[in-house]
């Protein structure tokens, strides 16, 4: 079965602290993984994703076949950070490419 | 770029009515777009995955013949919700993608839909 584990709902660090948002998946194809943010009263939006290997934000996130996992880290947190964080596994056939998303995780950061 | 709308943003309606929600894609073509139903402190959950031209496909346990929905060209998608009744009040939000290729959901700003 397909399906994303994001086990932490809220995770609370104060501003310069690292942060972690953990992310696991199941996905017996080959998987494309991705990190939307949401910040308060706005929509959803593409942090990043696996293949592009980039930092955005100073976040990164490695993709660990082995371990099949996908988690987000920053090294300082800012209060800008503030957010709903949401992990997704893209899944399905070539045209009908779905995203199935984990549960969330809320990060505040505090001043 | 890449900017989705939804229409309403929120709408309140009386149990047993229909309600019609449009997502439009403004500077791109969506050959594909999804909607989303999000309930208070939820993920989201696909409902279904329409492609322009050809008939929507639908998550299990959602029902098409409750929601439907028309993707009649590359930049409109319309989810109907009929015979509205107050269990279908939720957060809808639909995603637009323009490709494959580059398989990036765009996502609308949702829509409140309450029904009383």
């Amino acid at each position: 079965a397909q399906r994303v584990t994001q086990p932490e709902k809220l995770l609370s660090v104060f501003k310069g602290a690292p942060v972690e948002l953990k992310c696991n998946y199941s996905y017996s194809g080959s998987p494309e993984l991705f990190w939307y943010v949401q910040y308060s009263r706005q929509r959803l939006q593409l942090l990043l994703r696996h293949i592009s290997r980039e930092s955005i934000k100073g976040f990164t996130a490695d993709l660990n076949k082995g371990e099949t996992s996908f988690h987000l880290k920053k090294p300082f947190a800012q209060e800008e950070d503030s957010a709903m964080y949401y992990c997704a596994l893209s899944a399905g056939s070539y045209n009908t490419d779905k995203l199935i998303f984990g549960t969330g995780t809320r990060l505040q950061v505090f001043p | 770029g890449a900017v989705v709308s939804q229409h309403p943003s929120r709408v309140i309606c009386k149990s047993g009515t229909s309600v019609k929600i449009e997502c439009r894609s403004l500077d791109f073509q969506a050959t594909t777009m999804f909607w989303y139903r999000q309930f208070p402190k939820q993920s989201l959950m696909l409902m279904a995955t329409s492609n322009e031209g050809s008939k929507a496909t639908y998550e299990q346990g959602v029902e098409k013949d409750k929601f439907l929905i028309n993707h009649a060209s590359l930049t409109l998608s319309t989810l109907t919700v009929t015979s509205a009744h107050p269990e279908d009040s939720s957060f809808y939000i639909c995603s637009a993608r323009e490709s494959r290729a580059y398989n990036e959901q765009f996502f609308g700003p949702g829509t409140r839909l309450t029904v009383l």
